[in-house]
């Protein structure tokens, strides 16, 4: 089965802190996804990646980052935590041309207080 | 006119009801519609997944997709307390449609009563 995995499932932080969320997947997948996710928004994408040391930025980078160093690890940073940056954040991976099914991992509830 | 609506329910079913969850969408060149199901405090996983027109089964479940009305539909049959979830549907365009060009429904949350 392909797993994705993300490193933590709740996380407080408080505002102004740099924080780092981890995602790792195991399926050699060629395509990385952030999302956030918010009751009434739905989905929204933050970042994705197509291949190591390759991102782009996707509806909403706004105040985000990301790094892939390597292939099966993409991570996420909040170079400087706001509370309006409080979500349920889900990393996600598929292959190239696969269009499109992606593979969730378990998503990190993020508060910033 | 958002790309893709969902109605947000929530719905709630006694057990053995037939579900019908349904999503509308405005862009012509859509052409991949997918189902995801999330349990609470869990990530969306693929459900179902049809290629342009027409029906799809499996198991209980059956996607249905309707290009002239552009109106897909999920069918629940004989739907159990596990199948509560919320639900989303997901479509992308063809034949140049990356991964990132996925646009979700918000999602309608499910309930099946024992």
């Amino acid at each position: 089965d392909v797993k994705v995995t993300q490193s933590s499932r709740y996380l407080v932080k408080r505002t102004g802190e740099k924080v780092f969320l981890e995602c790792v997947q195991d399926m050699d997948h060629e395509n990385m996804f952030w999302y956030r996710q918010d009751p009434g928004l739905g989905l929204r994408l933050i970042y994705f990646s197509y291949d190591v040391k390759m991102k782009e930025k996707g509806d909403i980078p706004e105040g985000y980052s990301v790094s892939r160093e390597k292939k099966e690890r993409f991570s996420l940073i909040l170079e400087s935590a706001s509370t309006n940056q409080t979500s349920m954040y889900l990393c996600a991976s598929s292959f190239v041309g696969t269009n499109e099914k992606l593979f969730f991992g378990s998503g990190t509830q993020l508060s910033v207080l | 006119q958002k790309e893709v609506e969902q109605d947000p329910g929530p719905l709630s079913v006694p057990e053995g009801a037939i579900v019908s969850l349904n999503c509308t969408y405005s862009n012509s060149a859509f052409q991949y519609f997918m189902w995801y199901r999330q349990y609470s405090r869990k990530g969306p996983e693929l459900l179902m997944y049809t290629y342009s027109s027409g029906n799809k089964e499996d198991g209980r479940f059956t996607a249905q997709v309707d290009k002239s009305s552009k109106y897909i539909s999920l069918f629940i049959r004989d739907s159990q307390p596990s199948d509560s979830a919320t639900y989303l549907c997901a479509m992308n365009t063809l034949p140049q449609g990356g991964s990132e060009k996925l646009v979700f429904g918000k999602g309608m949350k499910l309930t099946v009563n024992p």
